[in-house]
């Protein structure tokens, strides 16, 4: 199994540009979330999904977009980049509710 | 806002030695996870303990867990080198009804095992 695959693992844009970091599982979970991890912060929960069509906010929504067509996708969409958005973001997912999370590799974003 | 706090932010011992990180939460939780994170790379779980239990194992790793203080601990017994990584707890808050809402983490420890 391949578990959590991120891509690209680097990528650099300028503001104002648009660009969708994809994250896919082989695992069958159900639960799957996006988080951006700044030096000194730890990591912070941008949106989560329970399941397929289902999606909501987690702590830092503003800017990003998700969307989960099916269980194995979901693909975080940065409308119009910003400077303040430079982070490394990491996909995880999880069987289901209670249980431990596999994390994907990171993306690391620089946008200039 | 961060629900975790890790203690200390930063620890360095002997190879050999035990490590005790600690962590501090906010709001009522299903259980409490710990995760490693090597430079530059994803995290990786370690152990999850539910609000109903107080203390669990995993080799070289207990954890403890008191709900009326929301605070756990992490013990690495007999530290090796390899065991040199950023440390995290997360979360995993109640929900009326059940199902999860993401995880919320700690600000971490660095740990260091010098040879």
């Amino acid at each position: 199994n391949a578990g959590v695959t991120q891509t690209p693992k680097f990528q650099v844009l300028k503001t104002g540009q648009s660009m969708t970091l994809q994250c896919a599982q082989d695992m069958n979970h159900e639960y799957m979330s996006w988080y951006r991890q700044d030096p000194g912060m730890g990591l912070r929960l941008i949106h989560y999904s329970v399941g397929a069509g289902i999606t909501d906010q987690g702590e830092v929504p503003n800017g990003y977009n998700v969307s989960r067509s099916t269980t194995e996708d979901f693909p975080l969409r940065l409308l119009s980049a910003a400077p303040s958005q430079t982070s490394v973001y990491f996909c995880a997912s999880s069987y289901r509710a209670g249980m431990g999370y596999t994390f994907g590799s990171g993306t690391r974003l620089t946008v200039v | 806002s961060q629900q975790g706090e890790e203690d200390p932010q930063a620890l360095s011992i002997q190879e050999g030695e035990n490590a005790t990180m600690n962590c501090s939460y906010k709001t009522s939780i299903n259980n409490l996870q710990w995760y490693r994170q090597n430079s530059g790379r994803g995290l990786v779980h370690l152990i999850l303990i539910r609000s109903n239990e107080r203390e669990k194992h995993s080799g070289r790793l207990r954890v403890t867990l008191d709900t009326s203080k929301k605070s756990s601990s992490l013990l690495i017994t007999a530290s090796r080198a390899a065991d040199t990584a950023s440390y995290f707890c997360a979360t995993d808050a109640f929900l009326e009804g059940g199902g999860a809402d993401g995880l919320t983490f700690g600000k971490g420890t660095h740990l260091i095992i010098q040879p």
